[in-house]
């Protein structure tokens, strides 16, 4: 079946550090891909996706490239803010053109992360 | 604006009561979700729903029900047969599976606590 793996923190930097937080797949065929954000009593917002192999997703800053030959989607941000603290998600979608099944994302477990000033 | 609402926000309930959780959606999307959050877990699926008056067990079912009679509405009720269901409840809406736009947009949460 599905799964994903990412790294759980919490993940503590000063503020204007470099981000990468990784996160790695198992699937059939040709997934979809997805970074959420979850801010603290909140639900999860969609930050960036990317379909298809080498592409790269970016939003406010934030990157990640799909990388099928080490199936990957690391999460990156060149300067990061205090805003920036909260839970970050992997997530995946099988696509049915793959045998995949409808039954919606496949989540990773979550990384807290916290920016210091 | 378009959007998927959730209420209430939070909702306590007593041993050997049921609790029905209401999420509801105006994107015009087919398939709807509910996820249970618990710390260190992150989500994990309760019950899922292609199309209306049709929907299927995720993989944490038992003590939960649903019904699917709208397009826009995907309820959900917390029986007294789950055992520990104080959780963070998350309903979640997308396209129909294969429509091409496979990503989920999520309501805000229902905390549901046991007292």
């Amino acid at each position: 079946g599905n799964s994903v793996t990412q790294m759980e923190g919490p993940v503590t930097l000063s503020e204007e550090a470099f981000l990468t937080i990784n996160c790695t797949y198992t699937a059939t065929g040709y997934p979809s891909l997805f970074w959420y954000v979850q801010y603290p009593g909140e639900g999860l917002q969609l930050l960036l996706k990317a379909t298809k192999a080498d592409d790269k997703g970016s939003n406010k800053g934030f990157e990640a490239t799909y990388r099928k030959e080490t199936t990957s989607f690391h999460l990156e941000k060149g300067s990061v803010q205090v805003s920036d603290s909260a839970v970050y998600f992997c997530a995946l979608s099988s696509s049915m053109y793959s045998g995949g099944g409808a039954d919606g994302l496949t989540f990773g477990k979550g990384t807290h992360l916290i920016i210091q000033p | 604006d378009g959007g998927i609402t959730q209420s209430p926000k939070y909702l306590f309930r007593k041993e050997g009561q049921n609790v029905t959780l209401s999420c509801e959606q105006n994107l015009n999307h087919d398939a709807m979700y509910w996820y249970r959050q618990d710390p260190g877990q992150g989500l994990r699926l309760i019950y899922y729903s292609q199309i209306v008056n049709d929907f299927q067990k995720g993989d944490i079912a038992e003590g939960y029900s649903v019904s699917r009679e709208k397009k826009e509405s995907f309820p959900l009720t917390v029986t007294s047969a789950q055992k520990n269901p104080t959780a963070f409840y998350l309903c979640a809406s997308s396209m129909a599976w294969g429509g091409g736009q496979p990503e989920a947009f999520f309501g805000q949460g229902t905390r549901l606590t046991v007292v």
